[in-house]
């Protein structure tokens, strides 16, 4: 079992390059999200989806798109970078709160810290 | 404006002392809080969890202590060891389940040997 891994871990661009951030679940997990964690922040919602073709908006979703085709892989796309999307991402997946076999938490992936120019 | 807060950002604590971290949340709809511990460069680890319907609940030396009229939670650990050296957030959520996380901005505990 890996858990949830995240690609890359360190990833540098320019101002207005678009990338995608990659997270993938081996648990069978229905519910991902995004968050991203900035200098003396708390963790900050981004996007979040209950199951395969269903996404939502979290807290801090502007400037970020994210879709999800199968269980096990949430993308995260920048469209165009800004200085102000430098930060740490994290992944995380759970079960959802209905599934008979819910646990308590999410479970985090090792993140990925990008840097915009 | 912050829904969950911790408002010490820093807390050093001697080995086998306790430790008291604290958090408070403004949101009433809150049902569900839970405890993670992050170490630099890696991802949160869940460490314990509460539901609104308990005031307390023990895992090993971790005991988080919830009081819903002061809308205030704390964690303790005891004894305290130099591996507890990291940074805590609290995080709450509505519905029951650990879904759509609204995290504080974490406390960094070092225990010192």
């Amino acid at each position: 079992n890996a858990g949830v891994t995240q690609t890359p871990k360190f990833q540098v661009l320019k101002t207005g390059q678009s990338m995608t951030l990659q997270c993938a679940q081996d648990m069978n997990h229905e519910y991902m999200s995004w968050y991203r964690q900035d200098p003396g922040m708390g963790l900050r919602l981004i996007h979040y989806s209950v199951g395969a073709g269903i996404t939502d908006q979290g807290e801090v979703p502007n400037g970020y798109n994210v879709s999800r085709s199968t269980t096990e892989d949430f993308p995260l796309r920048l469209l165009s970078a800004a200085p102000s999307q430098t930060s740490v991402y994290f992944c995380a997946s759970s079960y959802t709160r209905k599934a008979p076999h819910a646990t308590d938490t999410q479970y985090f992936g090792p993140g990925t810290r990008l840097t915009v120019l | 404006d912050q829904q969950v807060k911790q408002n010490s950002p820093s807390l050093s604590v001697q080995e086998g002392r306790i430790s008291i971290l604290n958090c408070d949340y403004t949101n009433s709809m809150f049902d569900y809080f839970l405890w993670y511990k992050k170490y630099p460069a890696e991802g949160p680890t869940f460490l314990i969890s509460i539901s609104s319907i308990k005031d307390k609940n023990e895992d090993g030396r971790f005991t988080v202590f919830l009081n819903k009229s002061a809308k205030h939670l704390s964690l303790h650990i005891v004894p305290s060891q130099p591996g507890d050296s990291a940074v805590y957030f609290c995080a709450a959520s509505e519905g029951g389940g650990s879904e759509k996380l609204v995290f504080g901005k974490g406390t960094k505990l070092t225990v010192n040997p």
